[in-house]
């Protein structure tokens, strides 16, 4: 699975757009996008995936660069529940037989303010 | 309501005492995965199953047997716990045995202590 590169940290303000950045530069051409977040010590939260294209679902979006090198994930008004430590995951193999591990680096912690 | 249940939540034992750890999924997802997760490792995958009767290594299998006898169950044995087995598992689920491009869902974990 390919190794991705995310800030230690970020902060956003309440109710502004949180902009999360990832590095993937190994990214395979068959290799998902994944986002999961974690909230203090609570199971990991999948938030949203892609491919090659952009995604959005009712809690974020996923802008994918055209190289697929780097990714950034938008949570477009954050609120202080959104204060979490967000995990960007690249793997599986569409069309193919992966069998669905997650590598789980650092993160980035994102911290919304009032 | 789709889950992932894992117990106990909470546990302290001593080394050398078998403890299991119980996962659930009532969502007929084929593959499940243990997780562990300490500080400054980031979680790694212990064992995970691809279906009933097909299980395999992770990334830490030492210590740890898992089975997987029926599709919605996969519970993590430690046969003789140690301390350096004191952390956070988490268990997961997903759909197909691919996993491509399928979420996984998690357990809200359970945070284990080895004297």
């Amino acid at each position: 699975d390919a190794k991705t590169t995310q800030p230690p940290s970020m902060d956003c303000a309440e109710g502004r757009a949180a902009n999360l950045p990832c590095n993937h530069s190994t990214i395979s051409g068959n290799e998902y996008v994944y986002w999961y977040r974690q909230i203090h010590s609570q199971g990991p939260q999948y938030i949203i995936h892609g491919l090659k294209n952009n995604e959005t679902n009712e809690m974020a979006s996923l802008i994918i660069t055209e190289d697929r090198k780097s990714s950034t994930l938008i949570l477009p008004h954050a609120t202080l529940r959104d204060t979490a430590v967000y995990y960007c995951i690249v793997g599986g193999n569409a069309g193919g037989t992966s069998y669905g591990k997650l590598t789980f680096g650092q993160g980035t912690i994102l911290t919304v303010h009032p | 309501e789709a889950q992932v249940t894992q117990n106990p939540r909470y546990l302290i034992t001593v080394t050398g005492k078998k403890l299991t750890v119980t996962c659930s999924q009532n969502m007929n997802h084929e593959y499940m995965s243990w997780y562990r997760q300490d500080p400054g490792l980031g979680l790694r995958q212990i064992y995970y199953s691809m279906n009933v009767e097909v299980t395999d290594k992770g990334d830490v299998p030492e210590g740890y047997k898992v089975s997987r006898k029926e599709k919605r169950n996969f519970p993590l044995i430690l046969e003789s716990p140690s301390p350096n087995q004191t952390s956070l598992y988490f268990c997961a689920s997903s759909l197909t045995p691919g996993g491509a491009g399928q979420p996984q869902h998690f357990g809200d974990g359970t945070r284990l202590s080895i004297l």
